[in-house]
């Protein structure tokens, strides 16, 4: 069975710094691209992050780049979302999910984790 | 504003069909195959129902179908359940982004 755990999302002030991780099971991690993409309370999702199986591509939304950081360890199984000079605007569920397309990212999210909780607020 | 518009809600009695729009405000549906749906009910992750315009993955049911004219793209639901009642994203690879979300769509079963 595919499964995607994330963690890491706690309160943090404005300005602050998180890592959000995601563990795997259930699939050949090495095998697949992967993304993030949050969800604000009460608004749809957006996608924020892409990295490719082997970690040589990354991508980034407009309202992302600069201040976050996708990485991945492939002999963890694991993803990973560095996330720095937060604010306000960050508040949101945080999902990692994974690419249908396997080593050729098709950018469709088959898989998803049940996210975790970013707050960012005095 | 997202590059993909949808209505904000939708209603269809049960055993009906309904079909939910996505309308690209510019060239990125018109342009590409590459549109996607999702379906969320409330507390949970969004559920991937189709891919590639048309394609199904593996396990969703055969009442959901996808098509595509021109900026336009369509999610249909026929024989409408009650279970079928959540929110659903259209989605699409752009020339900036790998994946926009629309704005959802709330689907009610009257």
């Amino acid at each position: 069975e595919v499964q995607l755990v994330e963690s890491g999302g706690v309160v943090v002030q404005p300005g602050g710094s998180l890592r959000l991780s995601c563990t795997t099971s259930g699939f050949t991690f090495d095998d697949y691209a992967m993304h993030w993409v949050r969800q604000a309370p009460g608004k749809g999702p957006e996608w924020v992050s892409l990295m490719t199986w082997d970690g040589s591509s990354t991508y980034y939304a407009d309202s992302v780049k600069g201040r976050f950081t996708i990485s991945r360890d492939n002999s963890r199984n694991s993803l990973f979302l560095q996330m720095n000079s937060l604010s306000a605007e960050d508040t949101a569920l945080y999902y990692c999910a994974r690419d249908i397309g396997g080593l050729d990212s098709s950018n469709y999210l088959d898989y998803w984790g049940q996210g975790t909780l970013v707050t960012v607020s005095s | 504003q997202s590059a993909l518009t949808q209505p904000a809600s939708v209603s269809g009695s049960p055993g009906q069909s309904i079909t939910i729009s996505c309308t690209a405000t510019s060239s990125d549906v018109g342009n590409y195959n590459y549109v996607s749906w999702y379906q969320q009910h409330p507390g949970k992750a969004p559920k991937l129902m189709i891919y590639d315009v048309t394609d199904r993955p593996s396990g969703v049911s055969n009442r959901f179908s996808g098509s595509k004219s021109g900026n336009t793209a369509s999610l249909t639901i026929s024989g409408l359940q009650a279970e079928d009642e959540a929110d659903y994203y259209c989605a699409s690879y752009t020339s900036s982004s790998p994946v926009v979300f629309g704005g959802g769509t709330k689907l009610t079963v009257l």
